[in-house]
């Protein structure tokens, strides 16, 4: 079946830091590739996406490239701030018989310190 | 635009009551679907809907039933609450299942049964 690999959290930084959350994937044929996010409080956002191999999202300072070869997804973002902090979420849709269900990493949650 | 909006936010039961958890888009959204989160486990999927009058069980279907009279309603009963069903619930919902799409979220309706 499908599924998605995050890395263990909780990830702490101070301001300004490199960001880095690894995610790795096993799906049959060629997924779409998801980052959400969830402030405090909230419900999910969609932080990037990507739909095909190579393509790289971006977003608000965010990145992260569909690598098919490695079957990753890992999220970067250069330098965080305190308003980055929040729970983000690795996901995929396989399409096909997956009936737009998406699947979701355990999540990994990101607090910046000043 | 609302976007997806879910009620109540905070629910308490007992064992054995019943509850209807209320979720609606603006967005003349085709595909809806329901799922739960739990902590170090992600999202899992209850239920979907692509379209009005037609629903299906996503992978923890068991103690919850789903209608979709309206396009723009997607109501979840709780039949019987059990402790197992205490966690946060979100409604989502997108344009059509296709797998490149961004699906929307609702806030959550956390649901504690003693």
């Amino acid at each position: 079946g499908n599924s998605v690999t995050q890395m263990e959290g909780p990830v702490t930084l101070s301001e300004e830091a490199f960001l880095t959350i690894n995610c790795t994937y096993t799906a049959t044929g060629y997924p779409s590739l998801f980052w959400y996010v969830q402030y405090p409080g909230e419900g999910l956002q969609l932080l990037l996406k990507a739909t095909k191999a190579d393509d790289k999202g971006s977003n608000k300072g965010f990145e992260a490239t569909y690598r098919k070869e490695t079957t990753s997804f890992h999220l970067e973002k250069g330098s965080v701030q305190v308003s980055d902090s929040a729970v983000y979420f690795c996901a995929l849709n396989a399409g096909g018989t997956s009936y737009g269900k998406l699947t979701f990493g355990q999540g990994t949650i990101l607090t910046v310190h000043p | 635009n609302a976007g997806v909006t879910q009620t109540p936010k905070f629910q308490v039961l007992k064992t054995g009551q019943s509850m209807t958890l209320q979720c609606a888009q603006d967005m003349n959204h085709e595909y809806m679907s329901w799922y739960r989160q739990d902590p170090g486990m992600g999202l899992r999927l209850i239920h979907y809907s692509v379209g009005a009058g037609i629903t299906d069980q996503g992978e923890v279907p068991n103690g919850y039933n789903v209608s979709r009279s309206t396009t723009e309603d997607f109501p979840l009963r709780l039949l019987s609450a059990a402790p197992s069903q205490t966690s946060v619930y979100f409604c989502a919902s997108s344009y059509s299942m296709l797998p490149g799409l961004e699906q929307y979220f609702g806030p959550g309706t956390r649901l504690t049964v003693t």
